[in-house]
């Protein structure tokens, strides 16, 4: 049984550009949740996908979008991106509001 | 707001016990969790204790949990040199969104 997978592994983008970062979720999950971490910081909740609908925003400006398609896989989007936005993407998932289950992360460097 | 703090760095010998501690301020947490994150990896999650319980054993993991203070804690017995990673005290918010504190490095050393 896969776990939550996520792709690409590495992305590296210049400012003002835009990128897509996605996620499948663990077999049997319906419940996506996107979190930022940046060095040497602990993961900061972006958002949470369930029935392709965002339920829950943690404190990300608009430029940061997401979506969760009908298979309960998810994207990441953002917009504009800033020298900030380097960081650890990470996803996971869970069963409803179960226990959170982690993907390898996406490694963005914006340069 | 919500809020997690633990302390940053651990050192301890093979063999030793080693405990990290973690203090949240939700006082509405239904769960807590321990993850573990090693260099460049994603989070493994590590056990978690339900916010009615004192304590969970889970092999050679130990979690207590002092609600009155908020104060959780987690203790690994006869720890390895595998052991050494980033771990991270997570208290649940609303539809188990996850907060997170900055992370505890433990070192193992001979």
């Amino acid at each position: 049984d896969a776990g939550v997978t996520q792709s690409p592994t590495h992305l590296i983008k210049t400012r003002g550009q835009q990128v897509t970062l996605r996620c499948s979720p663990k077999s049997g999950h319906d419940t996506v949740s996107w979190y930022q971490q940046a060095l040497g910081q602990g993961p900061q909740f972006i958002f949470q996908y369930y029935e392709e609908e965002e339920r829950q925003r943690g404190n990300f400006p608009d430029r940061f979008s997401g979506h969760q398609f009908p298979n309960y896989s998810s994207e990441l989007n953002v917009n504009a991106l800033l020298l900030g936005d380097s960081a650890l993407y990470l996803c996971a998932s869970s069963s409803a509001a179960d226990t959170q289950y982690f993907g390898p992360g996406t490694r963005l460097t914006v340069l | 707001g919500e809020d997690v703090e633990q302390s940053l760095f651990l050192s301890v010998r093979e063999g030793d016990s080693s405990v990290i501690n973690c203090t949240y301020t939700d006082s509405s947490s239904t769960y807590l969790y321990w993850y573990k994150q090693e260099p460049g990896a994603g989070l493994q999650l590590l056990t978690y204790i339900f916010s009615n319980m004192d304590m969970k054993q889970d092999q050679r993991l130990t979690v207590l949990l002092n609600k009155k203070d908020k104060h959780l804690s987690l203790r690994i017995a006869d720890t390895q040199t595998g052991d050494s990673a980033i771990y991270f005290c997570a208290d649940s918010g609303g539809y188990n969104k996850l907060i997170f504190g900055a992370g505890t490095r433990l070192a193992v050393h001979p």
